[in-house]
Parts: structure tokens; C-alpha cells; sequence
């Protein structure tokens, strides 16, 4: 059973717009959620992080939203450029480990 | 440079054989976590360990092994009994378990059989 659900596999957006990212989670006793960018045959790096007592955290251009009560959080990547192309996968800290979905691959067109 | 280091990147392997991945850390971390990843499926935990001399299965340690002798070193081997070992993984690590930081990766090693 998938604990953390990414359910588009695939995102294009025009450079400059907006991009969200979606991510959903089953079990409420997760407290602290990560997004993590991957390029191919590379491994992931942070991006952002949010624990469960927020709702928001914004870091530069990448905001984090999380809402408990629909178990669902969102990446928003504003405004978009081209290298920020990539696999975004959305991660949750479970008992001492970490918890990935299947990732979104994002393609961001100039 | 503090950082993760996984060898090597490629790696062959006849079916049949064993073969060891390297990862090795100089962050101090406590915690150190090998996944896989396969097209579509994100990224799989197959083992996972909390402190030296400890480690717990993921959900997918069948086929695997792993040591935790040193709190810097934390190598995987792919056994024989690994039905599907072609894939890419990734090593990982954390200051400590439990803890709300992140997880650091390694560049990952990419195992095909051939």
C-alpha cells in the first residue's frame, strides 16, 4: 500500500507561470514532509521541508503547502524556469525513515 | 567537502553473483538508508539503519543484505536470490533518526545484469 501518493506522473508548464505540484499521504501520524528534485542518474537533492505544526514555508521561489485535514500537501514553483525541469518527488518522515512517492516529472517550456 | 559518496556509479553483474555497493559519509550522521529506483515506481526502501551495528528491513530487503560496522560505511550487497537486481540505487543519510531534518543522497549507482 502506497503511504505517499503522487498521482500526476507528468507536468508541463510555460516558463514564467506558476507550477503545482501535488502530493497525498495516508496516514495522519506523519509530522514532517520533504520535497526532493532529481535529475537523471543523479540522486535527489532538498528542496523544501515542512512539519506538520505549518501550513506554509516558503523558501525563494518554492512554497510548501500542507493541508492535514485532506492529508494533502503541494509544491508551487514561481515563477517557473527551464532548469527547474526535473523529477520532483514528495517525501514523509515516518518512524525513523522516510517515506517517497512515485515522483512528477516536470518539463518547464521556454 | 562533507558529503555522501557511492561506488562505483557503474556496475555489471553477471546472474548468479553477488555484489557489494559502496557508501560511505563524512557528515557524522547517525542514520544511513539504502533505496531503489525503478521507472515509475519512485523511490523503494530496502534497508535501514539507526545507529552502528543496527539496521531493519524496508519494504523491499528481500534478495539484500547490508552491515553497519563503522558509523561512516553502510555497503549493500545484491544477492543471487534478488529475482530483479537491474535498477538504479541510491544511498542516503541523517543526522539523526527520528529527527526532523532531511535526508542527504549520495549520486547513486546504477546495477545492470547482464
Amino acid at each position: 500500500d502506497q503511504q505517499v501518493k503522487q498521482n500526476s506522473p507528468s507536468l508541463s508548464v510555460q516558463e514564467g507561470r506558476i507550477s503545482i505540484l501535488n502530493c497525498d499521504y495516508t496516514n495522519s501520524m506523519f509530522d514532517y514532509f520533504l520535497w526532493y528534485k532529481k535529475y537523471p542518474a543523479e540522486g535527489p537533492t532538498f528542496l523544501i521541508s515542512i512539519s506538520s505544526i505549518k501550513d506554509k514555508n516558503e523558501d525563494g521561489r518554492f512554497t510548501v503547502f500542507l493541508n492535514k485535514s485532506a492529508k494533502h500537501l503541494s509544491l508551487h514553483i514561481v515563477p517557473s524556469q527551464p532548469g527547474d525541469s526535473a523529477v520532483y518527488f514528495c517525501a514523509a518522515r515516518g518512524t525513523y525513515k522516510y517515506i517517497f512517492g512515485t515522483g512528477t516529472r516536470l518539463k518547464v517550456l521556454a | 567537502d562533507g558529503g555522501i559518496t557511492q561506488s562505483p556509479k557503474y556496475l555489471f553483474r553477471k546472474e548468479g553473483q553477488n555484489v557489494t555497493l559502496s557508501c560511505e559519509q563524512n557528515l557524522n550522521h547517525d542514520a544511513m538508508y539504502w533505496y531503489r529506483q525503478d521507472p515509475g515506481q519512485g523511490l523503494r526502501l530496502i534497508y535501514y539503519s539507526q545507529i552502528v551495528n543496527d539496521f531493519q528491513k524496508g519494504d523491499i530487503a528481500e534478495g539484500y543484505s547490508v552491515s553497519r560496522e563503522k558509523k561512516e560505511s553502510f555497503p549493500l550487497t545484491v544477492t543471487s536470490a534478488q529475482k530483479n537486481p537491474t535498477a538504479f540505487y541510491l544511498c542516503a543519510s541523517s543526522p539523526r533518526p527520528g529527527a526532523n531534518t532531511e535526508a542527504f543522497f549520495g549520486q547513486g549507482t546504477r546495477l545492470t545484469v547482464v
